[in-house]
């Protein structure tokens, strides 16, 4: 069984400041990983995401996120918040081996201040 | 353009008065799934679907239903609403198959619920 865990159901961060969002996750086979990113009064859309390969992938909007297999984790991070960035964020597994449903994190609301 | 549509977007109801929330998706994606959203637990799988006429229970199933008798459409229904079905619903679906296990989920709009 796959699991995901958000450390923090809120983050707060001023504007210009750096983000980091933490997911961890468990999976008995190498995980798909993903990060989606939800502004208010919308559905959620993929900002991120890791298969195979390179560990540090890139997503819209300046974010990135590193998977690290050694750590079981996959945090999601920016160097300077803007204030467009203030949405609710999943973290999401898919196990590779097996009927690729994914599960979800709980869910980490970024609030930015000016 | 690829999209997945849920209506209503809204929806206020009362205890017991069957509804019906529709998703249709015009990308002839194999998987479709229901959740639901509520402060603090994040997103809930209702139930799945990887293919017309197979259906599978996810998280939350209880006082709800699906069907897929056509590929597009993925309606979910609530036949006896309760107040603990207020909730955010969003449908969600993906190309099926060991090829498509890394690409993502498309999601609809939601659809917020009121039972009164």
């Amino acid at each position: 069984a796959q699991s995901v865990t958000q450390l923090g159901s809120h983050v707060s961060v001023s504007e210009g400041a750096l983000v980091l969002l933490r997911c961890n996750y468990s999976s008995s086979v190498p995980p798909y990983l993903f990060w989606y990113v939800q502004y208010p009064n919308q559905g959620l859309q993929l900002l991120l995401k890791y298969t195979t390969g390179a560990t540090l992938v890139k997503g819209i909007n300046g974010f990135e996120a590193e998977f690290k297999k050694s750590e079981t984790s996959f945090h999601l991070t920016k160097p300077s918040a803007h204030m467009s960035d203030a949405a609710e964020y999943f973290c999401a597994v898919t196990d590779s081996g097996g009927s690729y449903i994914p599960t979800f994190g709980r869910g980490t609301s970024l609030i930015v201040h000016p | 353009e690829a999209q997945v549509t849920q209506n209503p977007r809204y929806l206020i109801t009362v205890t017991g008065k069957k509804l019906t929330v529709t998703c249709s998706q015009n990308m002839n994606h194999e998987y479709m799934s229901w959740y639901r959203q509520d402060p603090g637990l994040g997103l809930r799988q209702i139930y799945y679907s990887m293919n017309v006429e197979v259906t599978d229970k996810g998280d939350v199933p209880e006082g709800y239903k699906v069907s897929r008798k056509e590929k597009r459409n993925f309606p979910l229904i609530l036949e006896s609403p309760s107040p603990n079905q207020t909730s955010l619903y969003f449908c969600a679906s993906r190309p099926q198959g060991a090829q498509w296990g890394n690409e993502k989920l498309f999601f609809g709009s939601g659809t917020q619920l009121s039972v009164l």
